[in-house]
């Protein structure tokens, strides 16, 4: 079993329609990230999470929300979905006790909003 | 602001030719810098870093060294073969950034028989 599971893994949605994408891992680690990977501009960081109560901005959160339900989920919400929202979606962890700069990646949510 | 600049693609080679992927940086302060690597319907994963300025990093047989000097971090592999088809980015952190990666927009890497 993968260590970072998102679901769901494909999605087809209409403007307007609500959405949650969902990130759980079994690494034990206290940081959770949302990024979108779009064509030609790479990875993007929509919001990050240090623990349970702590939850951040990244650069392109407009439009996005997020939940830290618990130390191992990190859930995206986009509350009325847009066309340009069509991405693929990317949650990743990492160590707080490690300033490595590795994150561990899931498989991706890719999103198509119609 | 922080930012990765990274050669575009698709870079097409025959298998056992010599690979370079061009990457420049800016940041403010002393980055840390990556490579990671997304096989076709796979997540990211880390292939290497450099944490410090003449710092080189390396597996798999890639190697980038960390130059300060050009603000560059080009990543090089002798030898490639089919199997390194993916995409590759570089990314760079700042020390107590809590991990937070900025990303060059992505290399495809195609090696043909």
């Amino acid at each position: 079993d993968a260590d970072v599971t998102q679901t769901p893994r494909n999605r087809i949605t209409k403007t307007g329609k609500r959405i949650m994408l969902e990130c759980s891992q079994t690494k034990g680690h206290d940081r959770m990230y949302w990024y979108r990977q779009d064509p030609g501009l790479g990875l993007r960081l929509i919001y990050y999470s240090f623990d349970v109560k702590d939850i951040n901005k990244g650069e392109i959160s407009d439009g996005y929300s997020v939940s830290r339900q618990a130390q191992a989920k990190f859930s995206l919400s986009l509350e009325s979905a847009i066309p340009n929202q069509t991405a693929l979606y990317f949650c990743a962890t990492s160590d707080r006790l490690l300033e490595t700069g590795e994150l561990f990646f899931g498989e991706g949510s890719r999103l198509t909003v119609l | 602001g922080n930012s990765v600049t990274q050669m575009e693609g698709p870079v097409t080679l025959s298998e056992e030719a010599f690979l370079t992927i061009n990457c420049t940086y800016t940041a403010t302060g002393y980055p840390s810098l990556f490579w990671y690597v997304q096989y076709p319907g796979e997540g990211l994963q880390l292939l290497l870093k450099a944490t410090k300025a003449d710092d080189k990093g390396s597996n798999k047989g890639f190697e980038a060294t960390y130059r300060k000097e050009t603000t560059s971090f080009h990543l090089e592999k002798g030898s490639v073969q089919v199997s390194d088809s993916a995409v590759y980015f570089c990314a760079l952190s700042l020390t107590g950034g809590g991990n937070k990666l900025t990303f060059g927009t992505g290399t495809q890497l195609k090696v043909e028989l």
